[in-house]
């Protein structure tokens, strides 16, 4: 069966520090995986979407970049961060070979910009 | 670009109660997903709808593909407490396509 991995579950960080979170998704192969963004409880904000390896597409022009090493490997990132970057952060995976249009999502990361 | 309209946006009810939400678009979809989030996790797939006036059921969850196309309904029957959190509905922006669009959520807060 498939997971998928998030960590770290919580983060709090400064304003202008670096940031790396990372997924992980055991039991498929090339995956298409999703950032999203929550804040307050309500409303997914997907922010990068990858179909492979080095393929990144970016939703909405932020301070946050996503980069796929490896086909079960999502990362996101950021140089330095901004208030504005607090929030819930969610990977998600999805198999189109399965021919649906599922997602499934991860436990999540709480970041907390200070 | 198309939207997803949910209703209502919260809901505060007694245990026992049967619990009636729904999403609601402008445009045609062809996937209907209903998700749920407690707090402080990620969102679980609840079910999945793939027919216009498909019913299906998980458990107490019934959810159905609206004939139009525009719409689709969740209701909980019997709700107990760990029916506590968000719902969320979505559907693909294009059949097919990688992204999906989510509903902002209905809120369900249960009084024991």
């Amino acid at each position: 069966s498939q997971t998928i991995h998030q960590w770290p579950a919580t983060l709090v960080q400064p304003v202008g520090s670096p940031l790396s979170l990372e997924c992980t998704v055991e039991g498929t192969s090339n995956p298409n995986l999703y950032w999203y963004r929550q804040a307050a409880g309500r409303g997914l904000q997907l922010l990068f979407y990858s179909v492979g390896i080095g393929q990144i597409s970016s939703e909405v022009p932020q301070n946050l970049s996503a980069s796929r090493p490896q086909d079960r490997q999502f990362i996101l990132s950021s140089k330095k961060l901004l208030l504005s970057d607090s929030g819930f952060y969610l990977c998600a995976w999805s198999d189109e070979r399965e021919g649906g249009n599922e997602q499934f999502f991860g436990p999540g990361t709480r970041l907390t910009v200070l | 670009g198309q939207q997803l309209n949910q209703s209502p946006q919260s809901m505060f009810i007694q245990e026992g109660e049967d619990v009636s939400m729904n999403c609601t678009s402008s445009s045609i979809f062809n996937t209907w997903l209903w998700y749920k989030q407690e707090p402080g996790e990620g969102p679980v797939l609840l079910i999945a709808l793939y027919k216009a006036g498909e019913l299906t059921s998980n458990g107490r969850l019934t959810a159905q593909f609206g004939i139009t196309r525009k719409d689709s309904f969740l209701n909980i029957s019997a709700s107990i407490p760990s029916d506590v959190g968000i719902y969320f509905c979505a559907g693909p922006l294009i059949q097919g396509a990688q992204k999906l669009v989510f509903g902002q959520g209905t809120r369900l807060t249960i009084n024991p």
